[in-house]
């Protein structure tokens, strides 16, 4: 079957540095994305990573090792801001359909 | 922003009765699909289509049906709704490259009492 596993919550202080961990299961592998969701609102598209290696997009940054089945999602110099909902996902099945993780809620603190 | 709207964004109604959500695109996007937000759940697919007239089933599809009969709209209809349903419901559309961004609605906050 087809999974994601990353962890339910994190919390980081203002200005440091996190890092969001996702671990897959799947056959026919793609790639991976990432997803942010603040609380109430819609989730949006981060980055997307067909390669092994780190993409970086500004303070965020995107890792993906297909051979441990294993990526991460980097936030540099973390602002209040960036307290929301990570996902990681996957396309797959056919059709661009895309298999989300259940998400990580990182909590960014004073 | 991808011009994608949903509709309503609240609604608040009885077990039983029938409940209708609309997403609507501006994109000419051939994918589209409903997802169902819920604690603990992440986003889990109901229906999705491929094409006018062309849907399929996702992981939680029992209850719920589908209908795209325009490329611009795509309806999930609860036929009698359930308290288990209460949920929060987005619509998303693909452009349909692999790895290509999902872009989703700003959802619609279903209650069922």
């Amino acid at each position: 079957g087809q999974s994601l596993e990353q962890p339910s919550e994190v919390t980081a202080v203002e200005g440091a540095i996190v890092q969001i961990n996702c671990t897959y299961q799947t056959s026919g592998f793609y790639g991976l994305s990432w997803y942010q969701q603040h609380d109430g609102g819609a989730p949006t598209f981060l980055s997307y990573n067909a390669l092994d290696g780190l993409e970086e997009t500004g303070r965020f940054s995107s890792f993906l090792s297909r051979s441990d089945s294993y990526g991460y999602l980097l936030l540099q110099e973390l602002q209040m801001k960036d307290s929301a909902s990570y996902f990681c996902a996957f396309p797959g099945g056919g059709y661009q359909k895309v298999t989300f993780g259940i998400g990580t809620k990182l909590q960014v603190i004073p | 922003d991808a011009g994608i709207t949903q509709s309503p964004r609240h609604k608040v109604t009885e077990t039983g009765t029938p409940v209708t959500l609309r997403c609507h695109q501006t994109e000419n996007h051939r994918y589209m699909y409903w997802y169902r937000q819920d604690p603990g759940h992440g986003l889990r697919l109901i229906h999705y289509s491929y094409g006018v007239k062309d849907t399929d089933k996702g992981e939680v599809s029992d209850g719920y049906s589908v209908s795209r009969s325009k490329t611009e709209d795509f309806l999930l209809t609860l036929e009698s709704a359930t308290s288990s349903q209460t949920s929060v419901y987005f619509c998303a559309i693909s452009g349909g490259q692999v790895g290509q961004p999902q872009h989703f609605g700003d959802g619609t906050r279903l209650s069922i009492l």
